[in-house]
């Protein structure tokens, strides 16, 4: 069965520190998606970016960058200089060609200090 | 603007009574998806609908009923049969009929027994 693994509950940074959240996936599939979403106080998921299982590019979005490596079935999420906006629940999301259902990660709650 | 609309923000269910969970999205979007999201967990699936008139069951769906009338709503009943329904709930939509598109969440409703 798939699995999302974001094994750090709780991050805390101070502002312009660079952090990277971890998300660890199983699967056997070998077409899938994976998904970044962030959660700020106010409740509603914030896509971020998809990637799919055939496509290893890192990409780079602003101070957002994402390194997908099938090899350690990771797809890690680095903040660079962050800031006290950043400062939300961060979900890993996996989409398996032979389901209908994205299976989310516990997510990781990350504080920005200024 | 385009996007999902969830109502009411908070609720309150007393011992027995059924509630309604009211969602409305107006993107044009074929599927839509039902959430629970308890403290330190990551998203559960309570039902999903790909297309008007048929929806499935998600993995915690016991307890809770929906229906999709119309391509644009899909509300959710809790009803007295969820013996613990304290919880976020969120609402979803995205395009296509399949879960490998990114999904537009609303801004979710806070269930609180009385």
């Amino acid at each position: 069965a798939q699995k999302v693994t974001q094994a750090q509950t709780e991050i805390s940074v101070v502002e312009k520190e660079d952090v990277t959240l971890d998300c660890v996936y199983e699967t056997r599939d070998t077409t899938y998606y994976l998904f970044w979403y962030k959660q700020p106080p106010s409740g509603e998921l914030v896509f971020l970016i998809r990637r799919n299982s055939f496509d290893e590019q890192n990409e780079i979005s602003g101070r957002y960058s994402w390194n997908f490596q099938k090899s350690t079935s990771s797809f890690n999420f680095t903040i660079t200089a962050s800031q006290v906006v950043d400062s939300a629940v961060y979900f890993c999301a996996y989409y398996g060609s032979g389901g209908f259902k994205t299976i989310f990660g516990a997510g990781t709650r990350l504080f920005v200090k200024a | 603007d385009g996007g999902i609309t969830q109502s009411p923000k908070y609720l309150f269910r007393k011992e027995g009574q059924n509630v309604t969970l009211s969602c409305e999205q107006n993107l044009n979007h074929d599927a839509m998806y039902w959430y629970r999201q308890d403290p330190g967990q990551g998203l559960r699936l309570i039902y999903y609908s790909q297309i008007v008139n048929d929806f499935q069951k998600g993995d915690i769906a016991e307890g809770y009923s929906v229906s999709r009338e119309k391509k644009e709503s899909f509300p959710l009943t809790v009803t007295s049969a969820q013996k613990n329904p304290t919880a976020f709930y969120l609402c979803a939509s995205s395009t296509g009929q399949l879960s490998n598109q990114p999904q537009h969440f609303g801004d979710g409703t806070r269930l609180s027994i009385l």
